[in-house]
């Protein structure tokens, strides 16, 4: 399997943009989470998807921010209107049972996003 | 609220030196910790899972403990080299079925 695929890696955006993170899981798993990494608050949980339906977005820090997965396959995080404190590594991960359970949780490679 | 702290935040041993990486959390109700590996510009790479029911954990080099009711995990890295250079983050996973992650330990293994 390829891994936790997300899209774009790096993107660079102006304050006031549309910013779409994509992120495909592993195949078979039925848990996707987005996390946010920053210097200084470190890893957050954002949101969290089971079987496509959103569980958990108590982390989603506001109402810019809004995340779907339209199927097992797909899922994505939009940023409107982005501000330079949006910027961050945002990152996708997928596991079969939520982790708590002793399924080990996969990252993606993040995507790297600045707002200027 | 969980809370999970890392000490020390960095780290930097000669090379083929064994390392203890600390890490603490508040709330004992936990299901099971994780310790992960983040290289530079990368995501994160899982390297031990302890269940809440299990003491320890092995893979090679490394050894992961976990003393729930204190709430302290290490993991000890023996025999390190320049390839473990990289940031060693902690997380726990409670009721809510998240994960909640300390702040990393950066270790530099020197040649």
């Amino acid at each position: 399997d390829a891994g936790v695929i997300q899209s774009p890696r790096h993107e660079v955006t102006e304050m006031g943009q549309e910013v779409t993170l994509r992120c495909k899981p592993i195949s078979g798993h039925d848990y996707l989470f987005w996390y946010r990494q920053t210097m200084m608050r470190g890893l957050e949980l954002l949101i969290y998807f089971n079987n496509n339906v959103p569980i958990d977005d108590s982390g989603m820090p506001e109402d810019r921010f809004s995340a779907k997965m339209p199927n097992a396959s797909f899922s994505t995080l939009k940023i409107q209107p982005s501000e330079p404190r949006d910027s961050a590594v945002y990152f996708c991960a997928s596991s079969l049972v939520g982790g708590y359970s002793g399924n080990t949780i996969y990252f993606g490679e993040g995507s790297w996003l600045t707002v200027v | 609220k969980q809370e999970v702290t890392q000490i020390p935040a960095a780290l930097s041993v000669p090379e083929g030196e064994n390392l203890v990486l600390n890490c603490s959390f508040t709330d004992s109700a936990i299901y099971n910790l994780q310790w992960f590996r983040q290289d530079p510009g990368k995501g994160l790479t899982s390297l031990l899972l302890i269940q809440s029911s299990q003491r320890e954990q092995t893979s090679g080099r490394l050894n992961a403990s976990l003393d729930k009711s204190s709430g302290r995990s290490t993991l000890y890295i023996a025999a390190s080299q320049p390839g473990d250079s990289a940031t060693y983050l902690c997380a726990v996973s409670g009721s809510a079925r998240q994960l909640t992650f300390g702040s990393g330990t950066q270790l530099t293994v020197l040649p």
